[in-house]
């Protein structure tokens, strides 16, 4: 079964700065997805961001960024010019081909709470 | 966007009773659809893929007969907790899977059950 880890529980910058936020995970598939998701107070899930795991290129989404390491299974979110809206809990996600057992339903790590301080 | 409605947002039932959950893709088809429970300051934990026209796949140690899914039309899924009790009590999400748009998942509110 994958597995997906967020070695961060809370973190905490001043507006304006960088942040990144770090995920790790373990498959022996070779075609997948990852992803980063926002889960704000409301517990609305909103997807940050997306990478295909044939792409060599980092995926970018205006101030959201990936460090994709496939040879490390290492997929970190860079977060530049912090905002107070990105308070939130992120949750980094894996899907594969048989994810969990079922069919392609995501995989995620225990999430990193990140606190953005004016 | 797409959009992934799901009803009621929060709900309080009594044990031993039984509730349904409904996830609706408002302007997409989808064929699969998935549900997560969520426990407080916890992760989403991936409970059972729901395919439309067809069974359910639970995941390993997901109830089948206490949390009945079905998924009858292509934008609409129901999640039933059966003899619901407390320990029930969480935070489902579902989501869905639109095949045209790259199979980009969209997910819903959430549905907060609370089993008293």
């Amino acid at each position: 079964a994958q597995t997906v880890t967020q070695s961060q529980p809370e973190m905490s910058v001043q507006e304006a700065e960088t942040v990144t936020l770090s995920c790790t995970y373990d498959t022996s598939e070779s075609n997948y997805y990852l992803f980063w998701y926002k889960q704000p107070p409301s517990r609305q899930m909103i997807l940050v961001i997306r990478q295909e795991a044939y792409k060599q290129q980092n995926a970018t989404e205006n101030r959201f960024s990936v460090n994709f390491q496939k040879a490390a299974k290492s997929f970190s979110l860079k977060i530049s010019d912090s905002q107070l809206g990105d308070t939130a809990m992120y949750f980094c996600a894996f899907r594969g081909p048989r994810s969990g057992g079922g069919a392609d339903g995501l995989t995620f790590g225990k999430g990193t709470h990140l606190i953005i301080q004016p | 966007g797409a959009v992934v409605s799901q009803h009621p947002s929060r709900v309080i039932c009594k044990s031993g009773t039984s509730v349904k959950i409904e996830c609706r893709s408002l302007d997409f088809q989808a064929t699969t659809m998935f549900w997560y429970r969520q426990f407080p300051k916890q992760s989403l934990m991936l409970m059972a893929t729901s395919n439309e026209g067809s069974k359910a796949t639970y995941e390993q140690g997901v109830e089948k007969d206490k949390f009945l899914i079905n998924h009858a039309s292509l934008t609409l899924s129901t999640l039933t907790v059966t003899s619901a009790h407390p320990e029930d009590s969480s935070f489902y999400i579902c989501s869905a899977r639109d095949e045209l748009s790259g199979n980009t998942i969209y997910f819903g509110e959430g549905s907060w059950l609370t089993v008293v």
